[in-house]
């Protein structure tokens, strides 16, 4: 059964570091998705795609988030500067169309010292 | 504002003694309401979806049904495997999932 895969599992990384998460949504999915669950809180909402263009985000997914699809098969969230509570699971998400089910990834493992 | 709530928070039962959680919401242009199990560490795993008032649908030991209001996830004679957190997430009419904060379910053998 086709699946959602993340890159990396975890990832340590410094304050005021950049980083990428890296997702491969499943393959005949067109729309994608970042979420995000700091510890013992809830699973949130950070941004929608689809067709190369981000067709919403919330709050959170501020100037410091962006999101790109390099080529047919990677999705990936950057964020530029990190800080201390961006520390969190970070989930990748997709749909086969919009408002669909959408199916998760197992998530990368952010902890930002 | 959309609101979800979920509970219990945790729930403790025997294997075999079955129970409800029941998912409270507040949103506007529903779309439809999602079920998702969560283990430790791990993704969120889909389970059920539903579209409107009245509908139901079962997978093994668990059936979701949903009023205008609430969705109620039913747990028959469950497995100690059945031991996860259990999200229920509205979906607006857009493309993001609100999800409330879990019941957390253990089933003890």
């Amino acid at each position: 059964e086709p699946e959602v895969t993340q890159t990396p599992s975890h990832q340590v990384t410094q304050m005021g570091q950049e980083v990428i998460l890296r997702c491969v949504p499943i393959s005949n999915h067109l729309y994608f998705y970042w979420y995000r669950q700091i510890l013992g809180q809830k699973v949130e909402f950070l941004v929608s795609f689809y067709n190369n263009e981000i067709s919403e985000k919330s709050e959170i997914f501020d100037d410091q988030f962006s999101v790109e699809r390099p080529d047919g098969s990677n999705f990936t969230l950057k964020i530029r500067s990190t800080k201390l509570e961006d520390s969190a699971m970070y989930f990748c998400a997709s749909s086969r169309g919009g408002r669909e089910t959408q199916y998760f990834g197992p998530g990368t493992r952010l902890l930002v010292l | 504002e959309d609101q979800v709530t979920q509970s219990p928070e945790a729930l403790r039962l025997q294997e075999g003694e079955s129970s409800s959680l029941n998912c409270s919401y507040t949103v506007s242009g529903l779309r439809g309401l999602f079920w998702y199990r969560q283990d430790p560490g791990k993704g969120p795993e889909f389970l059920f979806t539903l579209y409107s008032a009245g509908e139901e649908k079962e997978k093994e030991r668990l059936k979701a049904t949903l009023t205008k209001k609430e969705s109620f996830l039913h747990i028959t004679a469950p497995k100690p495997e059945d031991s996860a957190t259990y999200l229920c997430a509205p979906g607006r009419n857009t493309d993001k999932l609100i999800f409330g904060t879990g019941t957390r379910l253990q089933v003890f053998p």
